[in-house]
């Protein structure tokens, strides 16, 4: 089993539409979670980081955790086309040794 | 600007043949890091280095090689003996603390021919 699993997708909604993207995870030692986007052919830029349960909001992105289910996920709302990317989840240990990245959710949003 | 950059974007590799990829920062981080990514595997850590002259092996460091003789480089050397080369190669760096954020380079495809 993998520690850290993510639907890869394809995920297509049309544009304005909220996406919910999700990450489940097996070890209760992952402290820190964050979102990754990557755009095809690039490297995956940081998107949103949280430590504790609860919702964290940057604009229409919305990082929720949920520590007692071992679940996390990433909400967009109003997508738009530039939304289109693959988003990968990354999870910490406690003893922050390493990151631990899902293998990630290509997400398009159709005009 | 300051940056990671990799090179070079494209990389064909005759079977039997070993190649290096190139990675360099200006960002002044300790920590870098060596990814390859696969469809539908996300990023598996190869090889990291958080100071000079040091490194340590990742999840998948076998048929890979590092050096850090410099803080500013993190070359990768992908030996014949790697079963199964062709991927994207991703290099990052961070100030040395995983929990902290972590720069991407754009990356190395690499294709065995």
């Amino acid at each position: 089993q993998k520690e850290v699993e993510q639907d890869p997708g394809p995920l297509s909604v049309p544009e304005g539409a909220i996406v919910s993207l999700n990450c489940t995870y097996s070890n209760s030692a992952f402290q820190y979670f964050m979102w990754y986007r990557q755009y095809s052919r690039k490297g995956p830029e940081l998107l949103m980081y949280t430590y504790s349960s609860g919702n964290k909001e940057d604009g229409r992105f919305t990082a929720q955790v949920d520590k007692s289910s071992k679940y996390i996920s990433l909400f967009i709302r109003d997508s738009q086309p530039s939304d289109s990317a693959t988003y990968l989840c990354a999870m910490v240990y406690s003893s922050a040794s390493k990151i631990i990245f899902g293998s990630g959710t290509r997400l398009s949003i159709r005009p | 600007d300051g940056g990671i950059t990799q090179s070079p974007k494209y990389l064909f590799r005759k079977e039997g043949q070993n190649v290096t990829l190139s990675c360099e920062q200006n960002l002044n981080h300790d920590a870098m890091y060596w990814y390859r990514q696969d469809p539908g595997q996300g990023l598996r850590l190869i090889y990291y280095s958080q100071i000079v002259n040091d490194f340590q092996k990742g999840d998948i460091a076998e048929g890979y090689s590092v050096s850090r003789e410099k803080k500013e480089s993190f070359p990768l050397t992908v030996t014949s003996a790697q079963k199964n080369p062709t991927a994207f190669y991703l290099c990052a760096s961070n100030i040395g603390d995983p929990r902290a954020e972590a720069f991407f380079g754009q990356g190395t495809r690499l294709t065995v021919v």
